[in-house]
């Protein structure tokens, strides 16, 4: 079972305002993931670390997202402003190494809300 | 570009029957191919993987994969399934050259008593 552990579990937020979500990978996974999963199973690759630093990241999240995985606390993602369109499942996922051969290990993720 | 098709978006199968549920991806090479399950309120959970060797591939809980090159198809498939097994069950591919999942649109699976 994953320990990876992503809070708060639901985030109801007006339109316009910041929305930040937590994730603690497990143990010694120094990759991160994060994933958007909308209501249609539709899933978007949003952005990965390897330790601290940025390996990827789509223009939508350098434009519209802040997200950081410092050492020694959890990694954080947050929506700048809030749209409708942000509504979706955020999912981190880590990882013990980068590669394919590593396993992806995700958490049960954020459901964000945007009213 | 890579592109994975779930052609079902819902399958439903008694207990104790046997299982498929199909995918078919699109690349110019052989991608890492996984099957990922989603429980209600739970993370994803990989069930199996494949990117060489036998193209049988067995995964947890009694699940098994079969990779065909000349189909481009990854199907999953359970001998029986239990009433437990009811979840939504995603294909994905992803490449070594950007590492990002490149997922289906999912099959959910209903089971019947």
């Amino acid at each position: 079972n994953s320990k990876v552990i992503q809070t708060p579990r639901y985030l109801v937020k007006g339109q316009g305002q910041k929305a930040k979500m937590r994730c603690i990978p497990e143990k010694g996974h120094p990759v991160v993931f994060w994933y958007q999963q909308n209501k249609n199973n539709e899933f978007k690759f949003l952005i990965n670390f390897q330790n601290q630093e940025v390996l990827q990241q789509i223009d939508m999240t350098e434009k519209r997202f802040s997200a950081e995985c410092p050492s020694n606390s959890p990694c954080s993602l947050e929506i700048q402003s809030s749209e409708a369109g942000d509504s979706a499942l955020y999912l981190c996922a880590s990882s013990l190494d980068w590669g394919n051969q590593n396993t992806l290990y995700f958490g049960a993720g954020t459901r964000l809300s945007v009213l | 570009a890579q592109s994975v098709t779930q052609p079902d978006a819902r399958v439903t199968v008694s207990e104790g029957a046997s299982l498929q549920l199909r995918c078919k991806y699109s690349s110019s090479v052989t991608p890492y191919l996984f099957w990922y399950v989603q429980y209600p309120r739970q993370g994803l959970q990989l069930l199996l993987k494949y990117y060489s060797g036998d193209p049988v591939v067995q995964g947890v809980n009694g699940f098994e994969a079969e990779f065909s090159k000349s189909n481009s198809s990854f199907h999953l498939r359970k001998a029986s399934v239990h009433w437990s097994d009811s979840a939504v069950y995603f294909c994905a591919v992803s490449m070594d050259s950007n590492y990002q999942l490149i997922w289906g649109s999912g099959t959910k699976l209903i089971i019947k008593p």
